[in-house]
């Protein structure tokens, strides 16, 4: 069945690091894939998306690019700020005739003034 | 913004009580979810939605029921609430660019007591 894998959290960083949170995936088919960021006490929200491979999702500052040849979508952001502190969650849908989403276990970031 | 609101947001109850959570959407979506999310296990689904009267099983449905007698109302519901249902409860709907990416209420925290 489909699966996604995140890297373990929490992960910890100072204002103006670069940070990368690793999120690999099993799934038939071509699988389009998301990441979903949830701030304290909030819903999760829809950070980016790609549907294909070598597609790079952007918003934010956040990007994530489909690499097919590894089942990667890894999460990167040049400068964090204290307000990027969340948690985030990498996801897949494996396409026509699934109707769910097979989500990670999420990964908090805190990052520090 | 998916237009979509959960109630209510707090809730504490008794064990053994019935309990009623609502998820209201204004922008006819047809498919509609219920997730739990608890420390440590990530999101779990517990039942979905794909039209009125639609419903099919999560991957943690025992002790929840679910009904949508219209488009725009999903209603879970704890026959007999059990501590192992303190959670919070996340209603989302299926967007429809044809992505099958979701979007999520603010949430409703229950503690059963």
């Amino acid at each position: 069945g489909d699966s996604v894998t995140q890297m373990e959290g929490p992960v910890t960083l100072s204002e103006e690091a670069f940070l990368t949170i690793n999120c690999t995936y099993t799934a038939t088919g071509y699988p389009s894939l998301f990441w979903y960021v949830q701030y304290p006490g909030e819903g999760l929200q829809l950070l980016l998306k790609a549907t294909k491979a070598d597609d790079k999702g952007s918003n934010k500052g956040f990007e994530a690019t489909y690499r097919k040849e590894t089942t990667s979508f890894h999460l990167e952001k040049g400068s964090v700020q204290v307000s990027d502190s969340a948690v985030y969650f990498c996801a897949l849908h494996s396409g026509a005739g699934s109707y769910q989403l097979t989500f990670g276990k999420g990964t908090k970031l805190s990052v520090i003034p | 913004d998916a237009g979509i609101t959960q109630s209510p947001r707090h809730k504490v109850t008794e064990t053994g009580t019935p309990v009623t959570l609502r998820c209201h959407q204004t922008e006819n979506h047809r498919y509609m979810y219920w997730y739990r999310q608890d420390p440590g296990h990530g999101l779990r689904l517990i039942h979905y939605s794909y039209g009125v009267k639609d419903t099919d099983k999560g991957e943690v449905s025992d002790g929840y029921s679910v009904s949508r007698s219209k488009t725009e109302d999903f209603l879970l519901t704890l026959e007999s609430a059990t501590s192992s249902q303190t959670s919070v409860y996340f209603c989302a709907i299926r967007g429809t660019g044809g992505l099958y990416e979701q979007y999520f209420g603010p949430g409703t925290r229950l503690t059963v007591t």
